[in-house]
């Protein structure tokens, strides 16, 4: 049971636009979500979090927004920059205090000059 | 300030061996969870720990285990090898209470091919 999806598991874009990456997840007691960047041969670099109690946060050219209603967050990256070429994990985390985060698949995002 | 170490970073293995994996998190840092990650399946949670204790575990077989010590480094062990646990076998560390509304910091992993 994947309790969190990227169903897009690959994207290209051009450089200099907006690059967007989704994810979807099914458990409503997740609290917390993050987005990681994965380099091939390199551990998942952390790129930016949002609490649920916020629906969107923003780090320079990262932004996540938070649908909490639809069980949806997204990543947008602008401008997209050819160093932006990776796999993007979403991950969540859960008011029961678990202890660990549930990462969806990743999406391969390649950004073409 | 240093980062999360895992040594090896590669290692070949034979089936129905075993092996220990290491990780040495961040100064400071009291939690150490790792997850296997496999083409296509994401990045699966294996277990964490806390001040040597184990507090969550995932859904994998008993030949999966693990150990924190007092200086919070903490062991990975896979007994009798399968092809399928050849995998990516990532570390992170994060600060004291866990991993609840706090990112977590990775190592570079442990690539483990079994034969």
């Amino acid at each position: 049971d994947q309790q969190v999806k990227q169903n897009s598991p690959s994207l290209s874009v051009q450089e200099g636009r907006i690059s967007i990456l989704n994810c979807d997840y099914t458990n409503s007691m997740f609290d917390y979500f993050l987005w990681y960047k994965k380099y091939p041969a390199e551990g998942p670099t952390f790129l930016i979090s949002i609490s649920s109690i916020k629906d969107k946060n923003e780090d320079g050219r990262f932004t996540v927004f938070l649908n909490k209603s639809a069980k949806h967050l997204s990543l947008h990256i602008v401008p997209s920059q050819p160093g932006d070429s990776a796999v993007y994990f979403c991950a969540a985390s859960g008011k029961s205090g678990t202890y660990k985060y549930i990462f969806g698949t990743g999406t391969r995002l390649k950004v073409l000059a | 300030k240093a980062g999360v170490t895992q040594t090896p970073r590669y290692l070949i293995k034979t089936r129905g061996q075993q092996v220990t994996l290491s990780c040495s998190p961040i100064s400071g840092h009291r939690s150490v969870s790792w997850y296997q990650q496999t083409p296509g399946q994401g990045l699966q949670f294996l277990f964490e720990y806390f001040s040597e204790t184990q507090r969550n575990k995932g859904n994998f077989p008993g030949r999966f285990s693990g150990r924190q010590f007092s200086n919070s480094r903490s062991e990975m062990n896979v007994s009798t090898l399968e092809l399928g646990d050849s995998a990516l076998y990532l570390c992170a560390s994060s600060k004291g209470g866990g991993m609840r509304n706090t990112e977590a910091f990775f190592g570079q992993g442990t690539r483990l091919t079994v034969v």
